[in-house]
């Protein structure tokens, strides 16, 4: 069964910081690899979709990196800013359909 | 479009009571899930339709949940008799999946709906 681990739980960085998220999967035979913001009382918004045969993705101040062989992923943030506070959520997807989720990284940037 | 739209946003019943929650689905979209969110567990996949049908349901928690997707713009799920246990944040999502591009395949997720059961 796929295990998806966040690291750290909760991070809190003063305003334009660059900062890194992780995940970690126990098994690497995915299709894809999805970071998700969650804001509190919100649905999930999808930020990047890595497929299994690329190695990163960018948006904006936004990048994330997959090695799938070793079963881990970033995401970078560049230069936070306040708004960019949120629960992040990694997640991977291994049949055709089943999004297998990380508990989530919750983020204050504080001004 | 609207995205994927979810009612009621907030639901608080009483112990014994039963539940439906509603969701429309993306337009054009094909599949269907429904996730649950809690603290200790974080999201899990209960129930995934395709083209209407049920494909998975093995992470239906119980025989009181139950789940129907009567047409390709409508989901509902029902908790028959509602427990305590059962409160949690309930997302609806929509995709469109293509068997030829699955590592493309992205959910668009709704607002949920936050249930607590007394």
């Amino acid at each position: 069964k796929q295990e998806v681990t966040q690291i750290p739980a909760a991070l809190s960085v003063p305003e334009g910081e660059n900062l890194v998220l992780n995940c970690s999967f126990t098994d690497s035979a995915i299709y894809n690899l999805q970071w998700f913001r969650q804001d509190p009382g919100k649905g999930l918004t999808s930020l990047l979709l890595i497929q299994s045969s690329q190695r990163e993705q960018t948006s904006g101040r936004l990048n994330a990196s997959l090695d799938k062989s070793s079963g881990r992923s970033t995401l970078y943030i560049a230069a936070s800013q306040p708004g960019d506070s949120a629960t992040y959520l990694c997640a991977v997807l291994n049949s055709g359909y089943a999004l297998n989720f990380g508990k989530g990284t919750s983020l204050l940037v504080t001004p | 479009d609207a995205g994927v739209i979810q009612s009621p946003r907030h639901e608080v019943t009483e112990m014994g009571q039963e539940v439906t929650l509603r969701c429309k689905p993306i337009s054009g979209h094909n599949s269907l899930f429904w996730y649950r969110q809690t603290m200790m567990r974080g999201l899990e996949l209960l129930i995934y339709f395709n083209n209407n049908v049920p494909i998975d349901d093995s992470g239906m928690p119980e025989d009181r949940f139950s789940a129907k997707m009567p047409n390709a713009s409508f989901s509902t799920l029902k908790i028959q008799p509602s427990e305590p246990r059962d409160s949690a944040v309930y997302f609806c999502a929509s995709s469109f999946t293509s068997g030829v591009f699955l590592a493309k395949n992205i959910q668009y997720f709704g607002a949920g709906t936050r249930l607590s059961v007394l």
